[in-house]
């Protein structure tokens, strides 16, 4: 069974940084791109960044490229996301998902607040 | 960036009634090797969403037929039959046809 366990999340004050973590499980992790997406509170989805299988390629939204590192270990079948210079309108559940054209699996989220 | 629309916003249903979503894309979802990369979600409340439809009308894994998608280019439906208690919850569109992908507004399923 894929399974798909965000952890790092929570309180943060503006321009801090936080880095939020993917365990994965069930599946060949290191076959599979990987993308982390967010839901601001009772807002719609918004993709955020994405890894290729080897890590060798990365992909950003315009709103946090330069803040935002998406990264793997794939000796560790772990996802991460370290955010830099967080401001209040990247509060959000933030969930990892896997990439695949033919279906994909997401976590259960972790919710990140930037506020004073 | 490619801009989804879903109609309606809102959608109130009968059990055992049938529901109909629109996504409008405001480009062709056709990728250049010829697939259209649409997928369709459900969020149940205070879970995270979870894959209904794959390019455009395959169901994944254990999904129902009662669910079926359809569509070409930059107009595709969901249609729900049949809508049961578990069904209720916000629909998504996304494409991933063009980078970014996107995702549409969301349609809320509530029954009547």
């Amino acid at each position: 069974e894929v399974q798909l366990v965000e952890s790092g999340g929570g309180l943060v004050q503006p321009g801090r940084s936080l880095k939020l973590s993917c365990a994965a499980s069930g599946f060949t992790f290191s076959n599979y791109g990987m993308h982390w997406i967010r839901q601001a509170p009772t807002k719609g989805l918004e993709w955020v960044a994405s890894i290729s299988p080897s890590g060798g390629s990365t992909y950003y939204r315009d709103s946090v490229k330069g803040r935002f590192t998406i990264s793997r270990d794939n000796a560790k079948s772990t996802l991460y996301l370290q955010m830099d210079s967080l401001r209040s309108e990247d509060t959000a559940t933030y969930y990892c998902a896997t990439d695949g054209s033919s279906g994909d699996y997401w976590g259960q989220g972790v919710m990140v607040t930037v506020s004073s | 960036d490619v801009v989804l629309t879903q109609t309606p916003v809102s959608l109130l249903i009968s059990l055992g009634g049938q529901a109909s979503i629109s996504c409008r894309s405001s480009q062709s979802l056709v990728h250049s090797n010829g697939n259209t990369y649409l997928h369709w979600y459900l969020q149940k409340p205070g879970q995270s969403p979870q894959l209904l439809i794959y390019q455009v009308s395959n169901r994944f894994s254990g999904i129902p037929d009662r669910f079926s998608g359809s569509g070409s280019g930059t107009d595709f439906t969901l249609k729900i039959s049949r809508v049961e208690p578990e069904d209720l919850g916000v629909y998504y569109c996304l494409q991933r046809t063009h980078n970014p992908r996107t995702f549409g507004g969301g349609t809320k399923l509530e029954l009547k």
